[in-house]
């Protein structure tokens, strides 16, 4: 596609409930990553996936949070029995290489939150 | 550890007046250094990026090993300048990522 897409764009949910997010990276880009954005917190890395898999998922911050992707190409970021503190903009980017090099392009996000 | 710091939150400018943003990393080896901006209601977008030495919307920046900064700045801000402006290096630690500092929110007033 053009852009990244991310969808839900908006997401209400129950605590405790599982939800799923889930990113439409542009065609090509080997590359894509997971962000948190919170409230004076900035950005928070959760994990990047170079192909279908993913060499740095350091930032997820509880076994609740899993992701994947698969063909090279969409990914899903699912969040089990959601807190209040899971309460984020949920933010994908991807890279067409290098990210050095070329940066990322961001999605518009995935607001969540949790009730 | 790595770290990425935008010492400052908040920065409230005229219309014409000089801006300096800046950011200071603490870092082993020499990353790569990024500004993203996030105008209101819109997606991050890249700003700027020292690789490139572009300079994007009259922004420049300029990095500085020895004091580990790369500041951004631009001679005469602008009304749309407005937005939430991010630092952002890439890790140094083998992983490919790019380290976000904590953002600063520009209000350039007319």
């Amino acid at each position: 596609g053009a852009g990244v897409s991310q969808s839900p764009s908006n997401k209400v949910t129950e605590k405790g409930k599982d939800v799923e997010l889930r990113c439409d990276p542009i065609s090509g880009h080997t590359a894509l990553y997971w962000y948190r954005q919170s409230l004076g917190q900035g950005l928070e890395f959760l994990i990047y996936f170079q192909g279908n898999s993913a060499p740095d998922k350091s930032g997820l911050p509880s076994d609740r949070f899993s992701a994947e992707r698969t063909g090279g190409s969409v990914s899903t970021l699912t969040i089990q029995r959601t807190q209040q503190e899971d309460s984020a903009v949920y933010l994908c980017a991807s890279s067409l290489g290098w990210v050095g090099n070329y940066g990322y392009t961001f999605g518009s996000g995935t607001r969540l939150t949790v009730v | 550890a790595q770290r990425v710091t935008q010492p400052e939150k908040l920065l409230s400018v005229f219309k014409g007046a000089p801006v300096e943003l800046k950011c200071n990393y603490s870092y082993s080896g020499s990353p790569e250094l990024f500004w993203y901006v996030q105008y209101s209601r819109q997606r991050l977008q890249l700003l700027l990026r020292h690789i490139s030495r572009e300079s994007i919307k009259g922004f420049t920046a300029d990095l500085n090993k020895g004091e580990t900064s790369f500041h951004l700045k631009k001679p005469f801000a602008q009304e749309e300048d407005s937005a939430m402006y991010y630092c952002a290096p890439s890790w140094a630690g083998g992983s490919e990522k790019l380290v976000f500092g904590k953002g600063m929110k520009l209000t350039v007033n007319p």
